[in-house]
């Protein structure tokens, strides 16, 4: 039974380029939730993606955007990148009313903007 | 609102002996409460939670965790621990009295486990 994936695992980027961020959540899960960690920070929440829209949203900016498709992957966009911008980018699968409500995490993708 | 603080960034600990890693949270409503480990360029991996019932939770790797509702706090504990407990811990807090659905993080906490 595989995890949660994320794709790619390493991505390097320049000021002001586009970066889109791939997720396919564990086999059975319907939510994906995507989070941002800095360095030496906890994960910070961007947003949660359900039934194919966004019901949630962090304290992000426009720039940050999502969508998932009908086999419940999603996909984080981040538009006109900034330095401050570099960090590992988590995605987690849980499913939706299921008590405890565990989310599940992917290795992350580690983007570096220069 | 929901969070969570960890006091300490780093605990060391020598092999063998009892490992506890702090951890308070502020909810309006209820909390669930989880404990979350991250080794080296990996993900988050799930140790343990806490829904309702017993104030002990038992999870992973041969982990726990007290929740105390007055102290409001959920630290997690081992009673021995080992070299390769060493890791990066995070505790996390999802209010059941709000709207948020995200998981709230601490900061983390740092342990070494020393041989």
């Amino acid at each position: 039974d595989a995890g949660v994936t994320q794709s790619p695992t390493h991505l390097i980027k320049t000021r002001g380029q586009q970066v889109t961020l791939r997720c396919s959540p564990k086999s059975g899960h319907d939510t994906v939730s995507w989070y941002q960690q800095a360095l030496g920070q906890g994960p910070q929440f961007i947003f949660q993606y359900y039934e194919e829209e966004e019901r949630q949203r962090g304290n992000f900016p426009d720039r940050f955007s999502g969508h998932q498709f009908p086999n419940y992957s999603s996909e984080l966009n981040v538009n006109a990148l900034l330095l401050g911008d570099s960090a590992l980018y988590l995605c987690a699968s849980s499913l939706q009313g299921a008590l405890g409500n565990i989310q599940y995490f992917g290795a992350g993708t580690r983007l570096s903007v220069l | 609102a929901q969070s969570v603080a960890q006091p300490e960034d780093q605990v060391n600990v020598a092999e063998g002996n009892p490992l506890t890693v702090k951890c308070t949270y502020s909810v309006s409503g209820n909390p669930y409460l989880f404990w979350y480990v991250q080794y080296p360029n990996r993900g988050l991996q799930f140790l343990l939670k806490y829904i309702t019932g017993d104030n002990l939770v038992k999870g992973s790797y041969g982990f726990e965790a007290e929740f105390n509702k007055s102290q409001t706090s959920f630290h997690l504990k081992k009673p021995s621990a080992l070299v390769s407990d060493s890791a990066l811990y995070f505790c996390a807090v999802r209010d059941l009295g709000g709207s948020a659905r995200q998981l709230t993080f601490g900061s983390g906490t740092q342990l070494t486990v020393l041989p």
